[in-house]
């Protein structure tokens, strides 16, 4: 059973480029959740998708930035117009039931976005 | 606003040594922490969840205590080894909230020989 697959690995862009990030959970799992975290600081909440719908996106910048989660495939993190600030690891987390339920989530190994 | 406090923010012990990391929370209603450690360059891995009910909860040389009066968990290591170096980061849930979880800073151990 593969865990949280990520990909890629490192992405770097220029300013002003598009950025999409690629996450597929593990198997069986329906709940998504998007996280960023910036050199030396915590991971912060972005996003929670379940299939084919946004739960939470409270965390999620009002601008430029949108997550989906199809159907089929994987769930995309897209960052357009992408700025210096937005360089930082891309971490995502799949779970079976909701993370308040005390259950554990799995995350992936990252995705770390560069801008220059 | 809710609020999760590590401390040391890093640490260097000798292999074989114990070690104890502290966590502050105020999250509130809340609904379980968790211990993950994040190795650098890595996704976090869990090593324990507790509830508000449970005082401890140990996984292999990794023992964390819950006090839900004082909003204070701690992690213990025994033994420590150097695959042992890496971030330890205390995350905490909210009671009702499907999504959020409140993650600290982390504490960098550095085990040394």
């Amino acid at each position: 059973n593969a865990g949280v697959m990520q990909n890629p690995r490192h992405l770097v862009r220029r300013r002003g480029q598009e950025a999409r990030l690629r996450c597929s959970p593990m198997k069986g799992h329906s709940h998504v959740y998007w996280y960023r975290q910036l050199p030396e600081e915590g991971l912060k909440f972005m996003v929670y998708l379940q299939k084919e719908n946004i739960i939470d996106e409270s965390g999620m910048p009002k601008e430029r930035f949108s997550a989906e989660f199809p159907k089929e495939g994987p769930s995309i993190l897209r960052i357009q117009q992408v700025v210096r600030g937005d360089s930082a690891a891309y971490f995502c987390a799949s779970s079976p039931i909701p993370t308040d339920s005390g259950n554990t989530i799995y995350f992936g190994e990252g995705s770390w976005l560069t801008v220059v | 606003k809710n609020q999760v406090e590590q401390s040391p923010q890093s640490l260097i012990i000798l292999e074989g040594k114990n070690c104890t990391l502290q966590c502050n929370y105020t999250v509130s209603p809340f609904s379980n922490l968790r211990w993950y450690k994040q190795d650098t360059g890595r996704g976090p891995v869990s090593l324990t969840i507790m509830t508000f009910s449970e005082n401890t909860k140990s996984n292999g040389r990794y023992t964390a205590t819950l006090d839900a009066d004082t909003k204070q968990s701690s992690l213990h290591i025994t033994a420590s080894q150097l695959s042992d170096s890496a971030s330890y980061i205390c995350v905490v849930s909210f009671t009702g909230t499907a999504s959020k979880l409140t993650f600290g800073t982390g504490t960098r151990l550095q085990v040394t020989l």
